[in-house]
Formats: C-alpha cells, sequence, structure tokens
C-alpha cells in the first residue's frame, strides 16, 4: 500500500531554514509526482508547489516562488521540501502529497514551529 | 480557482443527513474534485475523488456528486465520528487549491 512517511517536527527561529522530508513507499517513486501543501493554524490548505519525480522539474506556487526548494532522491524514494528565510508566519503543519492511480495521498504531516 | 464551501458551519443531529457545497469560480477540468474529512491533529482522510467516486474504505453514507463548477458532498445518517470538518480541493491543475472548510457540530 502506499505510504508518505514525513520527517519529524521542527522548531526554528526566525530567518532560519528548515528541510523536511517525504519517504514514499509501495509505488514506483518516480511515477507520481510529488506536492507540498501546508496549513497553519485556523487557515486552510495552502498549495506550495510540486515536483516532477522523474526528471526533477519544479514547479512553485507564486507566494512561495524563490523561498522554497523541493528536490528529491530518486533512489531513496524521498522528496525534499526546504523553506529559508523563515518568519513566524511559516508556523504550520507541512505534507507531502501524491496522486497516485487517481488516489491522493497524504503524509502524516510536520509541524514546523518558527519562534525567537 | 477558487473553492468556496457553505455553509461554514453545520449544527445537526446523529442519524440526520449532511449536505455540504462547494462551489468553484470556474470549471473544474476533468472533474478532478476531492473531499476531505479532517479531524484536530491529523492529516485529511480523503474520502471522495473524481467528484463522485468513494476512496477505499470510505462508508456508503459518504457520497459526492457535481460537475463544472457545483459539487456536493453528502454524509447520510451521521455518526459521532462524523461530527468534525470537511473540505473539498481541486486538483485538476496546478495550483491545486482548498475549500476553507465547513465543520459539521452536534446540535
Amino acid at each position: 500500500q502506499v505510504q508518505l512517511v514525513q520527517s519529524g517536527a521542527e522548531v526554528k527561529t526566525p530567518g532560519a531554514s528548515v528541510k523536511v522530508s517525504c519517504k514514499a513507499s509501495g509505488y514506483t517513486f518516480t511515477s507520481y509526482a510529488m506536492h507540498w501543501v501546508r496549513q497553519a493554524p485556523g487557515q486552510r490548505l495552502e498549495y506550495m508547489g510540486w515536483i516532477k519525480t522523474d526528471n526533477g522539474n519544479t514547479e512553485y506556487s507564486q507566494n512561495f516562488q524563490g523561498r522554497v526548494t523541493i528536490t528529491r532522491d530518486s533512489p531513496a524514494s524521498t522528496a525534499y521540501m526546504e523553506v529559508n528565510s523563515l518568519r513566524s508566519e511559516d508556523t504550520a503543519v507541512y505534507y507531502c502529497v501524491t496522486y497516485a492511480g487517481s488516489i491522493i495521498y497524504w503524509g502524516q504531516g510536520t509541524l514546523v514551529t518558527v519562534s525567537s | 480557482i477558487v473553492l468556496t464551501q457553505s455553509p461554514g458551519l453545520l449544527s445537526l443531529s446523529p442519524g440526520e443527513r449532511a449536505t455540504l457545497s462547494c462551489r468553484a469560480s470556474q470549471s473544474v477540468r476533468g472533474i478532478r474534485l476531492a473531499w476531505y474529512q479532517q479531524k484536530p491533529g491529523q492529516a485529511p482522510r480523503l474520502l471522495i475523488y473524481g467528484a463522485s467516486y468513494r476512496a477505499p474504505g470510505i462508508p456508503d453514507r459518504f457520497s459526492g456528486s457535481g460537475s463544472g463548477t457545483d459539487f456536493t458532498l453528502t454524509i447520510n445518517r451521521l455518526e459521532p465520528e462524523d461530527f468534525t470538518v470537511y473540505f473539498c480541493q481541486h486538483y485538476g491543475g496546478s495550483p491545486w487549491t482548498f475549500g476553507q472548510g465547513t465543520k459539521v457540530e452536534i446540535k
């Protein structure tokens, strides 16, 4: 069965960077793109961007262009999402999501807290 | 595509039917519209994909319908565990977008 397992919670100070990992299993990693979504407290889900896992091409939502980098390590079946220049408004749960064979699968989420 | 859900809050009793609406600002391509249930501290749980297809393991009291710009999630015979937040998602192209959610509470 498809599983996406994310790295653990992080606490960062403003201006720092955070890198969240997402390890996929149960399917061929390079067959489906990996997307990243975040949910700030009390807010609706917000789409960040995606990576084509076969060739590494990426596309970012306008709100995150220039501050977010999505990468992948195909042999390790793992995708990564890095946010730079963190600010308090980036405090959120970050999810990796894949759309595989009509079904949408979500990771368990990674809480990133930005606080001085 | 902006998704607007209504109502924001739905107060019902166990055993009643819930009808949740999701309206898109433009037609959703390929009917790529999904519905989720989300409980506090948990990842979203996929209920419906392709506007009307139940995800594996989802009880048949959950059903989805609609096309174009108007979509509906219906929950028949509400169970106690159904009282939580639901939201819709468009995934027909980048960027994906999400509704703001409807909370179903016990009356």
